[in-house]
C-alpha cells in the first residue's frame, strides 16, 4: 500500500469548513483513498473513500487531484464533536486486506 | 454504533497471565480483523479471519493467537502477558473487500 503524509494537527472554528489534506504521491492505479477518524480512544470510524472522482456522503466530501497524488477531506460545517484524529489510508479496494494507519491529523474544532 | 461488539470493555491483569478478548461482528460480515493500539506504536493490524479461516497476519506476537468460530464471533487470546501488552485492542468486521467497521475496543492493562 502506498504511503500517505498528513499534517500532525489542525485547528478549525466551529461552523466553518475543515479541510484536511493528504499526500499520497506513490499511489497506484488500483489504490483507493480511504478516510477514517478516531474520536478519543473510540474505535475508528469509516468516513469516505474514492478512486479518482470526487465523492460526497452525509459526513464529508473527498476531493482527489487529477494526478491522484493528493486529496482533501472536507467537513463542510465542523462541530465540536468532529474533534478527532483523522487518518488518510491508501489501499486496494475489493481486497480484504488490512488497514495501515499512520499518525493521522489531530483536528481540533474550537468554539 | 457500528454493530460490532467487544467484551470486556476493560481488563486488568498481571504479568504472566492469559486473557481472552471477544468480538462479535456485524450481522452478515464474514471478515474479522484485530488491531492493537498502544501509545508508542499507534494502530497496528494483528490478524484477519474470513469465514473461520485465517486470511492475513500482521505483526502478531507468537504469544497471541486468534480464532473465528462457526457463528463468526472471534476471540483473541493473549498469553504470558507483559507490561508492554497494555493497549487498546480493536476488532473490526466487513463484508468481503468492504469498509471495515470497528468495535468500541477492549482496554487491557497489565500490571
Amino acid at each position: 500500500d502506498a504511503k500517505t503524509t498528513q499534517p500532525p494537527s489542525m485547528d478549525c472554528a466551529e461552523g466553518r469548513a475543515a479541510n484536511l489534506p493528504c499526500n499520497h504521491s506513490t499511489i497506484s492505479g488500483n489504490e483507493y483513498v480511504y478516510w477514517y477518524r478516531q474520536i478519543h480512544s473510540q474505535g475508528p470510524q469509516y468516513i469516505i473513500h474514492g478512486l479518482k472522482n470526487n465523492e460526497t456522503n452525509e459526513m464529508a466530501s473527498l476531493i482527489i487531484t487529477e494526478d491522484r497524488k493528493s486529496s482533501t477531506l472536507i467537513l463542510p460545517h465542523a462541530t465540536l464533536r468532529d474533534t478527532a484524529v483523522y487518518y488518510c489510508i491508501v489501499r486496494v479496494a475489493n481486497h480484504g486486506n488490512k488497514l495501515v494507519f499512520g499518525a493521522g491529523t489531530i483536528l481540533r474544532v474550537k468554539s | 454504533d457500528s454493530g460490532v461488539t467487544q467484551t470486556p470493555k476493560h481488563l486488568i491483569t498481571a504479568t504472566g497471565q492469559r486473557v481472552t478478548l471477544r468480538c462479535s461482528p456485524r450481522s452478515g460480515d464474514l471478515s474479522v480483523y484485530w488491531y492493537q493500539q498502544s501509545l508508542d506504536q499507534g494502530l497496528q493490524f494483528l490478524i484477519q479471519y474470513y469465514n473461520g479461516e485465517e486470511r492475513a497476519k500482521g505483526n502478531i506476537l507468537e504469544r497471541f493467537s486468534a480464532q473465528q468460530f462457526p457463528d463468526l464471533h472471534s476471540e483473541l487470546n493473549l498469553s504470558s502477558l507483559e507490561l508492554g501488552d497494555s493497549a487498546l485492542y480493536f476488532c473490526a468486521s466487513s463484508v468481503e473487500g468492504g469498509e471495515q467497521f470497528f468495535g468500541p475496543g477492549t482496554r487491557l492493562t497489565v500490571l
